[in-house]
């Protein structure tokens, strides 16, 4: 079951913070985070897993509610360079199946 | 940098004929996902593969598209007959393999069923 993104779109000035929320029904073992600019590949940002582990990279921070099956990511004072789309995979671990279902998608845009 | 593979990057072809995608993943994961990505439908998952054993291609219309692995080093995938909704960008992303590892995404191929 796809997981919904909220919001749809964003457009932020240079400098300003941004929250994108991904949420699933379903019970999550963990969530990813992509950046996908136009044209390219989805490039991964980071991964939160259940216990609270999280890998990923250092400017990027993100959290993960396990009863509210929801994660969040937190783009602090935006760069024109975060401007793409966003995407959140989840993953339903049931044993032997790391099947990454990705959201619809969050389309940031930064704007000098 | 290590990254995957896929040729070719752009295919236009007449609907009917058969599309073959192909995927190098990187050298020492184990696990191999496709996926199509639309406007209307966002990143679909296709099928994946795990030691190139195939996993769940639930996602995959069964009478006109099949995904193998031949080797660890190549993935393919092919459509026939192809039909003007296959058009897409098809991605295909390798991981280390268990839960939690990160995709690698190669940089897709655009196909055009006219």
């Amino acid at each position: 079951q796809q997981p919904v993104q909220s919001p749809q779109a964003v457009i932020l000035r240079e400098g300003e913070d941004a929250v994108i929320n991904c949420s699933s029904s379903k019970a999550l073992y963990s969530v990813h985070w992509y950046r996908q600019k136009h044209g390219e590949a989805p490039v991964f940002l980071m991964i939160l897993l259940k216990g609270g582990e999280q890998k990923g990279h250092e400017k990027i921070s993100a959290s993960f509610n396990e009863k509210k099956q929801q994660s969040s990511l937190y783009l602090t004072a935006s760069q024109l360079s975060y401007s793409g789309t966003y995407f959140c995979g989840t993953e339903r671990a049931n044993f032997g199946n790391e099947k990454l279902t990705f959201g619809t998608g969050t389309r940031l845009t930064i704007i000098p | 940098d290590a990254r995957v593979t896929q040729t070719p990057r752009h295919k236009v072809t007449e609907m009917g004929q058969e599309v073959t995608m192909r995927c190098q993943p990187i050298l020492g994961h184990n696990t191999v996902f496709w996926y199509r990505q639309t406007m209307m439908q966002g990143l679909e998952l296709l099928a994946y593969f795990r030691n190139r054993a195939p996993l769940d291609d639930s996602g995959m219309p069964k009478d006109r598209f099949s995904a193998e692995m031949p080797d660890a080093t190549l993935a393919t995938l092919k459509i026939q007959p192809s039909e003007p909704r296959d058009s897409a960008v098809y991605f295909c992303a390798s991981a280390r393999g268990g839960v939690g590892s990160p995709l690698h995404f190669g940089n897709g191929t655009r196909l055009t069923v006219t």
